[in-house]
């Protein structure tokens, strides 16, 4: 089974308005995080958030927000006002102990594309 | 947050032989990871490069056909070898801490092109 799940391979979006990324994830750990990268063109990966499992308040990177619930293990990431820069793959990753060692597991990725 | 270069870019190679990638880093970290992300695919990690020791594969990734050495605690190696046009993907180099919250940082990647 897939840990990370991200249902939409593409979004659009409009210049300056807020956009989604959804982003489900699965474990039986009590302690993981998540984090999201953003990948433009160019090929590099790009840290954005991050969220801890025991955190209780959403994280906020500037125009970046986490929208975590644990109780539906989703973590979807809210991009206010959007710009023309933010046009790249997004992808959702979790880190949890797997084998007796921390793995970071991404999922397949939502690209995203922010129209004028 | 630790800055990252990787040697080469980019190359294209042909079938049949091994290149040999390099990753930087500005400070010494503890862990530093190898990934694989194949044309329109998400990232794959295909080895924990352990300092002083063989690093450890993931399955489906063997030593043979990559090759992994970490010398130090700033600088690895990762060598693709005997390639085939299916190793065509970005590999790239990445490090951060051992517990759960740190934050895995990345290199700028090495795009590989086999003929």
């Amino acid at each position: 089974a897939q840990k990370i799940t991200q249902t939409q391979p593409g979004m659009f979006v409009q210049e300056k308005e807020a956009v989604t990324l959804d982003c489900t994830y699965d474990t039986s750990d009590q302690s993981y995080g998540l984090f999201w990268y953003k990948q433009p063109s160019s090929g590099e990966m790009i840290f954005l958030i991050y969220q801890g499992s025991y955190d209780e308040q959403n994280a906020t990177e500037g125009r970046y927000s986490l929208n975590f619930q644990k109780a539906r293990k989703s973590a979807n990431l809210v991009i206010s006002a959007s710009q023309l820069g933010d046009s790249a793959m997004y992808f959702c990753a979790m880190r949890e102990y797997q084998g007796g060692s921390e793995k970071l597991v991404f999922g397949k990725g939502t690209k995203l594309t922010v129209n004028p | 947050s630790a800055v990252i270069s990787q040697k080469p870019s980019r190359d294209i190679c042909q079938r049949g032989t091994s290149l040999t990638i390099q990753c930087q880093v500005d400070s010494q970290v503890t862990m530093m990871f190898w990934y694989r992300q194949q044309p329109g695919q998400s990232l794959t990690l295909i080895a924990t490069a352990n300092q002083g020791s063989e690093a450890t594969y993931e399955s489906g990734f063997v030593i043979d056909k990559f090759p992994i050495s970490r010398p130090n605690l700033t600088f690895s190696t990762l060598t693709v070898s005997n390639m085939s046009p299916e190793d065509s993907s970005i590999y790239l180099c990445s490090v951060g801490g051992h517990r759960i919250g740190d934050t895995q940082y990345f290199g700028p990647g090495t795009r590989l092109t086999v003929l």
